[in-house]
């Protein structure tokens, strides 16, 4: 059974850093990973979705990495700024459109 | 554009009482998922939907029901609330499978007690 993991749970750090998100997955066959954006109180947002036979994906400051043989994938965003804190979730696709989640990670961009 | 339309955003239901929770899209896509988000938890599938009468269960469907008449709408009843069904649940629809983004509802938060 697929299991998805998201580690730290919680992340703060300093306006303008650099910084990775972490998701690790347990089978490797997978068709995709996306990468969602959850602010509190809301819907969740695809960021980035990176198809199987593709490394990475990138769309402004956001780059999302995946090792399908290691089981991880990393989102890194780069400069960060107080409008980025939400919780970043992970999500695996290996039964055709049916996701499997992480836990998520709550990021807090400090000014 | 409203993407995927969830009603209502906030119930508080009575063990044993009934509900039907809304979800519209006007996007046109076939495929629609339900999920529940519990505190500090990833989401979980309910049911789902690859089109207009075709519906499926997902890892926790126990205590609900799906139905899928129209490619728009796809409503989730709770026919029994108990305090366990109490969490935030989200709709989502794509176009296809697999390697399309997943469009969200904004959630409906439902305590029963």
């Amino acid at each position: 059974k697929q299991e998805v993991t998201q580690i730290p749970a919680a992340l703060s750090v300093p306006e303008g850093e650099n910084l990775v998100l972490n998701c690790s997955f347990t089978d490797s066959a997978i068709y995709n990973l996306q990468w969602f954006r959850q602010d509190p109180g809301k819907g969740l947002t695809s960021l980035l979705l990176i198809q199987s036979s593709q490394r990475e994906q990138t769309s402004g400051r956001l780059n999302a990495s995946l090792d399908k043989s290691s089981g991880r994938s990393t989102l890194y965003i780069a400069a960060s700024q107080p409008g980025d804190s939400a919780t970043y979730l992970c999500a695996v696709d290996n039964q055709g459109g049916k996701l499997i989640f992480g836990q998520g990670t709550e990021l807090s961009v400090k000014p | 554009n409203a993407g995927v339309t969830q009603t209502p955003k906030f119930r508080i239901l009575k063990i044993g009482q009934s509900m039907t929770l809304q979800c519209a899209q006007d996007m046109n896509h076939n495929y629609m998922y339900w999920y529940r988000q519990d505190p500090g938890m990833g989401l979980k599938l309910i049911y789902y939907s690859v089109g207009a009468g075709i519906t499926d269960k997902g890892e926790v469907p126990n205590g609900y029901n799906v139905s899928r008449s129209t490619t728009e709408d796809f409503p989730l009843r709770l026919e029994l609330a108990a305090p366990s069904q109490t969490s935030v649940y989200f709709c989502a629809a794509t176009d296809r499978v697999p390697n399309e983004k997943l469009f969200f509802g904004s959630g409906t938060q439902l305590s029963v007690l």
